[in-house]
């Protein structure tokens, strides 16, 4: 069985400043996605990022960037010039055929 | 167009009770998933649905059951309801639901539930 472990529960950034949210996951399968969702407060889910397993170039999008290390199982988000509206609910997830796996979320606050 | 819509947002029920959320996709997707969000245990897969058929299940007791209609719109019931059920209710819908992979699913708002 696929899990996803998220060991930050909450983590604190100043506004323009870079923060690392970590991510590892278990699975047997050679063939998967991983993303991060954020979800804001009283908000929708929305994906921020994804990667490909097979792919070994780190996926980045804007200020949102991953560092996808396939061995270890881990798959860290790192947001740069961190922005008030960054403050949210984190989510780490991994994708097969049959259904998404979340971590239990990383709760950012960005401080002005 | 517009997203995708839960209903309702908030409700209170007592142990005991049984309770229906309702799920309306975005038109033109035929696939609906559930998800059960807690402080400490993150989001949790309940079931999936296409073309009124589940087609994927978590792991979750007989209590949790759903269904789709021909129109898409989804439904999940949860009978008997314990205190542990309390808990922020997620649907997503995707057009085919092999976006698993891709991770394109839309989400709701969410339907949050207290037993008390």
């Amino acid at each position: 069985a696929q899990t996803v472990t998220q060991s930050q529960p909450e983590m604190s950034v100043q506004e323009a400043e870079t923060v690392t949210l970590s991510c590892t996951y278990d699975t047997s399968e050679s063939n998967y996605y991983l993303f991060w969702y954020k979800q804001p407060p009283s908000r929708q889910m929305i994906l921020v990022i994804r990667q490909e397993a097979y792919k070994q170039q780190n996926a980045t999008e804007n200020r949102f960037s991953v560092n996808f290390q396939k061995a270890a199982k881990s798959f860290s988000l790192k947001i740069s010039d961190s922005q008030l509206g960054d403050t949210a609910m984190y989510f780490c997830a991994f994708g097969n055929t049959d259904k998404l796996i979340f971590g239990t979320g990383t709760r950012l606050q960005v401080f002005p | 167009k517009a997203g995708v819509t839960q209903t309702p947002r908030y409700l209170i029920k007592t142990r005991g009770q049984q309770v229906t959320l309702s799920c309306s996709p975005i038109s033109g997707h035929r696939s609906v998933s559930w998800y059960q969000q807690t402080p400490g245990q993150g989001l949790q897969f309940l079931f999936e649905y296409f073309s009124e058929t589940q087609r994927n299940k978590g792991n979750f007791p007989g209590r949790f059951s759903g269904r789709q209609f021909s129109n898409s719109r989804s439904e999940m019931n949860v009978s008997t309801l314990e205190l542990g059920d309390s808990a922020l209710y997620l649907c997503a819908s995707s057009l085919e639901g092999r976006e698993f992979y891709t991770g394109e699913l839309f989400f709701g708002e969410g339907s949050r539930l207290t037993v008390l």
